[in-house]
């Protein structure tokens, strides 16, 4: 059973990068047709995809966010990360890694378990 | 107007069901959407619950009781979550899911009370 575990330096400060990573154990990140997403979740509030890489490396992200993140793949440590540019108080939020189905459908089905990110100077 | 849209909160008795419905913005089509349910109780992350599209082109997530159900109301363009005999344990946060645009959508959920 794949899981997922996210990891991150701690508080980020206003204007500057939030950097995370995910690792991912009982499989290889770099094998199968999975989709590998990061999800946040300010507290209190709902849920908001902001991206996704693939197995290949390809990415999608959200419209809305596309031009501060960055998804990408260490098949060497079996992680992926996420990186956000310009971050503001907005951006504080619980952030969950995700692997897809590998079904075909692709949807996130198994999630880590969170971790806080809160932005403050 | 948002992609997906949920009633923020709902109430229901212990053995009753439930009903939670996920609206589809104007112009999107419910018929055309394989829509996700997830479960989220307080501290720990989602987990899947079941994806509908039509009778027969659905799926329940590994361990998900029966009593779970999906549906579309085609009148009101919105899926439909349908829990039957209802436990204090299913009192939650459910949150709906379509890949739109190249993207996957949540609606802002809804907070279900079993009291």
């Amino acid at each position: 059973q794949v899981q997922l575990q996210e990891s991150g330096p701690g508080p980020v400060k206003p204007s500057q990068t939030l950097s995370l990573t995910c690792t991912v154990s009982g499989g290889s990140i770099s094998s199968g047709s999975y989709y590998w997403s990061w999800i946040r979740q300010p507290a209190g509030k709902g849920l908001e995809w902001i991206g996704r890489i693939y197995t290949s490396g390809s990415t999608n992200y959200k419209s809305s966010l596309e031009s501060r993140v960055t998804i990408s793949l260490d098949t060497s440590k079996n992680q992926f990360s996420l990186k956000l540019t310009s971050v503001t108080a907005a951006d504080t939020a619980v952030y969950y890694c995700a692997r897809s189905s590998g079904d075909g459908y692709n949807f996130p089905q198994h999630w880590g378990q969170g971790t806080l990110v809160t932005v403050s100077s | 107007q948002a992609v997906l849209t949920q009633p923020s909160s709902l109430s229901a008795s212990p053995g009753a069901s439930a009903s939670l419905t996920c609206t589809l913005r104007s112009g999107i089509n419910v018929n055309a959407y394989r829509i996700y349910w997830y479960q989220q109780k307080p501290g720990s992350p989602p987990q899947f619950l079941l994806k509908y599209r039509s009778d027969s082109h659905k799926q329940q997530g590994s361990g998900v009781p029966s009593r779970f159900s999906g549906s579309t109301d085609a009148s009101a363009n919105a899926g439909l979550l349908l829990i039957s005999g209802l436990l204090s344990e299913d009192e939650a946060d459910y949150y709906c899911m379509i890949w739109h645009s190249s993207a996957w959508v949540f609606g802002g959920g809804t907070k279900l009370t079993v009291l």
